[in-house]
């Protein structure tokens, strides 16, 4: 089946824009999480979604959004940019987050400017 | 700091030897999980260990896990050039209510 497809894979911003990720999972996966990686940071949780509800929250602040639409695709937005949002940006769907193994997109590689 | 640490931070062996990589952690946990990476490319799930079990393998991988000291290994045998990527650990549940990765160990293995 279908992996987990992430768009767009690279995308150049400059400081102040918004800008909006999406994942969609594997079917019948409920579960999407969203994760950034960063030289510096490592691989930091965002958030965790399971049928259109926020489940987890790592610590971001609250310019870093997302939510989960009802066919299981999900979307992060990040406003009023700063050049440390520059990541790779994960997401991962999985049946059940904390119990499961998770499935990686490739990625969507951000560069604020 | 990450919930998860693994050691070393890098390694280099020749193909054909072993790869052994530690994770080590912090509150109690659910599950714990181990990821390859390679460069700029989503994560792989490797293998998946339950905090009830203490070894677990699959192909070439083996896990162990020492609930009593808080750590797991990974240990790859018979490398190959393909092993080469960056390998974390990833603990699940507990009660801290979010996935933590570890740093991630760098993998090396020459032809």
């Amino acid at each position: 089946k279908a992996g987990v497809t992430q768009t767009p894979r690279y995308l150049i911003k400059t400081r102040g824009q918004q800008v909006t990720l999406s994942c969609s999972p594997i079917s019948g996966h409920r579960s999407v999480s969203w994760y950034q990686q960063t030289p510096g940071q490592g691989l930091q949780f965002l958030f965790e979604y399971f049928s259109e509800t926020q489940r987890n929250k790592g610590n971001f602040p609250g310019r870093f959004s997302g939510r989960q639409f009802s066919n299981s695709r999900s979307e992060m937005n990040v406003s009023t940019l700063e050049l440390g949002d520059s990541a790779l940006y994960l997401c991962a769907s999985s049946l059940d987050w904390e119990i499961g193994e998770l499935f990686f997109g490739e990625g969507s590689r951000l560069t604020v400017l | 700091s990450q919930q998860g640490e693994e050691d070393p931070q890098a390694l280099s062996i020749q193909e054909g030897e072993n790869a052994t990589m530690n994770c080590s952690y912090k509150t109690s946990i659910n599950n714990l999980q181990w990821y390859r990476q390679n460069s700029g490319r989503g994560l792989v799930h490797l293998i998946l260990i339950r905090s009830n079990e203490r070894e677990k393998h699959s192909g070439r991988l083996r896990v162990t896990l020492d609930t009593s000291k808080k750590s797991s290994s990974l240990l790859i045998t018979a490398s190959r050039a393909a092993d080469t990527a960056s390998y974390f650990c990833a603990t699940f549940g507990g009660g801290v209510g979010k996935s933590t990765f570890g740093d991630g160990t760098t993998l090396t293995v020459k032809p």
